[in-house]
């Protein structure tokens, strides 16, 4: 699986756009991205995941380059409760007994302050 | 809808002990994945099971680690003998196939100290 790249810790105003940027530019045709956020002391929380097209749902929206090789996660308005550690994984397109590996690296810390 | 399900969400217990961690997949899931976390080592899978058969166990780090999976909607972790080192928080996650376009849903985790 592709390796990923983001920033150790980012900031936000509340009610502002977070965008998390995340950089794979070893990705694959077959490789989906991946967002996961880690709240202290809950389990990791899926956000959202595409393959080529910008997708959208409750929680955020999710930006791919046409070449593929770097993604942007966007939180429309954020708030306090959306401060976690916000991991960007690269998966592949697997099923049954050859599985896609979800790999956690060190994520971006993402404090939303008022 | 009820999410993934961990029970018990807390055990202290001494050296030596044995340690069984459960798990309720999403219903309609048949990929069922166990993860430990601590500060050192981040996220690790351990195992991996599809339609109830284990798939991938080596990241189960030695033997006195076991997992089942007897039905659908029901797995356990055992630790047995239990050490200080393996106190970390074990998280249970499911998917439907195990696929890239599928994502793992995470429970609650188990927060597991070993004295």
């Amino acid at each position: 699986d592709a390796k990923t790249t983001q920033p150790p810790s980012m900031d936000c105003a509340e009610g502002r756009a977070a965008n998390l940027p995340c950089n794979h530019s070893t990705i694959s045709g077959n490789e989906y991205v991946y967002w996961y956020r880690q709240i202290h002391s809950q389990g990791p929380q899926y956000i959202i995941h595409g393959l080529k097209n910008n997708e959208t749902n409750e929680m955020a929206s999710l930006i791919i380059t046409e070449d593929r090789k770097s993604s942007t996660l966007i939180l429309p308005h954020a708030t306090l409760r959306d401060t976690a550690v916000y991991y960007c994984i690269v998966i592949k397109d697997a099923g049954g007994t050859s599985y896609g590996k979800l790999t956690f690296g060190q994520g971006t810390i993402l404090t939303v302050h008022p | 809808d009820a999410g993934v399900i961990q029970s018990p969400r807390h055990e202290v217990t001494e050296m030596g002990q044995e340690v069984t961690l459960r798990c309720k997949p999403i219903s309609g899931h048949n990929s069922l994945f166990w993860y430990r976390q601590t500060m050192m080592r981040g996220l690790e899978l351990l195992i991996y099971f599809n339609n109830n058969v284990p798939i991938d166990d080596s990241g189960m780090p030695e033997d006195r680690f076991s997992a089942k999976m007897p039905n659908a909607s029901f797995s356990t972790l055992k630790i047995q003998p239990s050490e200080p080192r393996d106190s970390a928080v074990y998280f249970c996650a499911s998917s439907f196939e195990g696929g890239g376009n599928q994502p793992q849903h995470f429970g609650d985790g188990t927060r597991l100290s070993i004295l």
